[in-house]
């Protein structure tokens, strides 16, 4: 496999539900990204995780909890989400420090629906 | 603050017609700017970049941006318009090594 890659690509969860988005880069990235993506609301930044340790955390609910074993994976942990967390979650991956380019390479996204 | 703003929600255009998507930033530093692309149901995809240099950058798919710095803008743009260029487009600027933000997106229509 190539690029980023996100599991599952749709997910229908209820409130009371526990349930985990997976990322993964097979580019040898050292950083990767949550973003949320409503309708009609720009891309919002999450997470950021730049060598396993999480740089930013853009006053995210703690309902949702991130998790960064290795350069490679990317997860987002969801418990009692609201209705109004339905998105599409995006995960993204880049080369920081030497190497940089700026350039964000994205998955396809996980559509959630939270009913 | 830093943001980006793009004041064209949806536009839309004819097959062959020429296209300008507009993009303003806010941000103290020279910035580095991007945009991007996404089709329905897929990512976000690179079309171009700006970090220095010439301010008239060439990116992919017949794609080209220039940057003004004397008006904090970023405008994309094509000289003929295909079909297959129906999309959203996002206008971003990097603030740090590792934190990008973008645009409210401009979502592009084409008629045959």
């Amino acid at each position: 496999e190539t690029g980023v890659t996100q599991t599952p690509r749709h997910l229908v969860m209820g409130m009371t539900n526990k349930k985990s988005l997976k990322c993964e880069q097979h580019l040898g990235h050292n950083a990767m990204y949550w973003y949320k993506q409503s309708a009609k609301k720009p891309l919002e930044l999450m997470f950021v995780y730049n060598f396993k340790e999480q740089t930013e955390n853009n006053s995210v609910p703690s309902r949702f909890s991130p998790e960064c074993p290795n350069s490679s994976h990317l997860f987002l942990h969801l418990h009692t989400l609201q209705p109004e967390d339905s998105a599409l979650y995006l995960c993204a991956s880049s080369q920081t420090g030497a190497g940089h380019t700026g350039e964000l390479f994205f998955g396809e996204g996980s559509r959630l629906t939270v009913l | 603050a830093q943001s980006v703003t793009q004041p064209d929600i949806h536009i839309t255009v004819s097959e062959g017609a020429s296209l300008e998507l507009r993009c303003n930033y806010s941000y103290g530093a020279t910035p580095y700017l991007f945009w991007y692309v996404q089709s329905p149901g897929q990512g976000l995809q690179l079309l171009l970049k700006y970090f220095s240099g010439d301010t008239l950058v060439q990116g992919i798919k017949g794609f080209e941006a220039e940057f003004k710095r004397s008006q904090s803008s970023f405008n994309l743009r094509k000289p003929s318009v295909h079909w297959s260029d129906a999309a959203e487009y996002f206008c971003a600027v990097e603030t740090s090594y590792d934190k990008v933000i973008f645009g409210p997106g401009t979502s592009l229509s084409v008629i045959p």
